[in-house]
């Protein structure tokens, strides 16, 4: 069965470093999102991706956030300047359309000091 | 805002005990509605899903979940749990396409463990 993956699956940054976490949804799907989840927390939505352009974005996908899908298979989020409370899991998910659901990656651990 | 509820934080419970996990979304309109499994250092798996139809679906491993559109709630539910079902479980939400982005909105997720 396809699935999402994720890489790295633990990254560990300085505060105001840059990170950039890959994804590789799976390939016929049309639909990519970033999720995160802060320990202890829900998992929260912070943006989607769809014909090459953002479709949403949440509050928290502020200007130190970025997405690209660069050649076609990889989608990656750019977080420009971590901070301390960016520490989370963060979930990719690929979606085909229809009556369909979307399909999550295994996350990336985001540990920011 | 739209929002998604689970009441049950951690559940507790020994194996061949019955469990219901409740969800209840604020939404008002036409939603889709997922409940997604967790388990221990793996992804998020999805267990069953509701567009549209006959409000009670049944899922994967013996979980079956009911719609009641009148109260807003779609809890999951397994008649005779085992210590593998130990795991965090995550009921969802979106909006289909009246959101353009068919993006979920989450409950803060349940932590089940079950003792053998």
């Amino acid at each position: 069965e396809p699935e999402v993956t994720q890489t790295p699956s633990h990254q560990v940054t300085q505060m105001g470093q840059e990170v950039i976490l890959r994804c590789v949804p799976i390939s016929n799907h049309l639909y990519f999102y970033w999720y995160r989840q802060i320990l202890g927390q829900k998992v929260e939505f912070l943006v989607s991706f769809y014909n090459n352009e953002i479709s949403e974005k949440s509050e928290i996908f502020d200007d130190q956030f970025s997405v690209e899908r660069p050649d076609g298979s990889n989608f990656t989020l750019k977080i420009r300047s971590t901070k301390l409370e960016d520490s989370a899991m963060y979930f990719c998910a690929s979606y085909k359309g229809g009556a369909d659901t979307q399909y999550f990656g295994p996350g990336t651990r985001l540990t920011v000091l | 805002a739209q929002s998604v509820s689970q009441h049950n934080h951690h559940v507790i419970l020994s194996e061949a005990a019955s469990l219901e996990l409740g969800c209840n979304y604020s939404y008002g309109g036409t939603v889709n509605l997922f409940w997604y499994v967790q388990y221990p250092g793996q992804h998020l798996q999805l267990l069953l899903k509701y567009f549209s139809g006959d409000p009670l679906v049944k899922g994967i491993k013996g979980f079956e979940a009911e719609f009641i559109k009148s109260k807003f709630s779609f809890n999951l539910r397994k008649p005779s749990v085992q210590w593998s079902d130990t795991a965090e479980y995550f009921c969802a939400v979106n909006r289909g396409a009246t959101s353009g982005t068919y993006k979920y909105i989450f409950g803060t997720g349940t932590r089940l463990k079950v003792l053998a």
